[in-house]
């Protein structure tokens, strides 16, 4: 099985900032990597696939990069509607999510 | 407009059985394979359960396979999980989840989630 591992687990952040995530798999997984948003109460949101893809309709300000073992997710410039716990997913070997991180207001 | 409702949770004994299901509407159903996919509380997703669009092919994550069924209707655009033998830590809830692309063997994450079908599982 592939174990994701992302840190940090909680990251506080104000409105503007530059918040960066990272998530490291047990194994090579290429970049069959992607990012969820999740809300209280709601679904996870797919944000990007395969690494760096954006998923149609997600603000530009979200970007992701990596491949192998290392991958990070960032948010060029934090807006209100993006303090949530993002996950991120490798799908190179059925699918294996993150343990989350949250971004909250600082 | 893609949408999956889900059904069927509750409250449920241990040892216990439960069958849920997910209406899809608004994609060629049967061109896509389904997973379920579960959340216990405070926890990160996980995924379950897996069935292929076209060929049928299912797929189980060692924690429920022999006591996890997933199964689909085409006809009835509807995709299923029946559950039996039942433990606490079943308890969550579940999403089905659409895989993003529909070619066979196709490497994708789930473009699209259903709200989701609480199952507790308690005496």
């Amino acid at each position: 099985d592939v174990q994701m591992t992302q840190s940090p687990s909680t990251l506080s952040a104000s409105v503007g900032d530059r918040v960066t995530i990272t998530c490291r798999a047990s194994r090579s997984i290429g970049n069959w990597l992607a990012w969820y948003q999740q809300k209280p109460g709601k679904a996870p949101n797919l944000l990007i696939y395969e690494a760096s893809t954006l998923e149609s309709g997600v603000p530009s300000r979200f970007s992701g990069s990596g491949s192998g073992t290392e991958f990070t997710l960032t948010i060029s410039s934090l807006q209100p509607d993006d303090f949530a716990t993002y996950y991120c997913q490798q799908y190179s070997s059925y699918w294996t999510f993150g343990q989350g991180t949250k971004v909250e207001i600082k | 407009e893609v949408q999956l409702l889900e059904s069927g949770g509750g409250l449920v004994q241990p040892g216990g059985s439960l069958r849920l299901s997910c209406a899809a509407s608004g994609f060629t159903f049967s061109n896509y394979a389904m997973s379920w996919v579960r959340q216990a509380p405070g926890k990160g997703p996980e995924w379950v359960s897996a069935i292929s669009g076209t060929t049928g092919g299912t797929y189980y994550a060692d924690s429920v396979k022999g006591r996890f069924t997933i199964s689909r209707d085409n006809s009835e655009n509807t995709v299923y999980l029946h559950m039996k033998s039942l433990r606490a830590e079943d308890a969550a809830v579940y999403y089905c989840a659409k895989k993003l692309c529909s070619s066979v063997g196709c490497s994708a994450p789930f473009d699209y989630w259903g709200q989701g079908t609480l199952v507790s599982v308690s005496s």
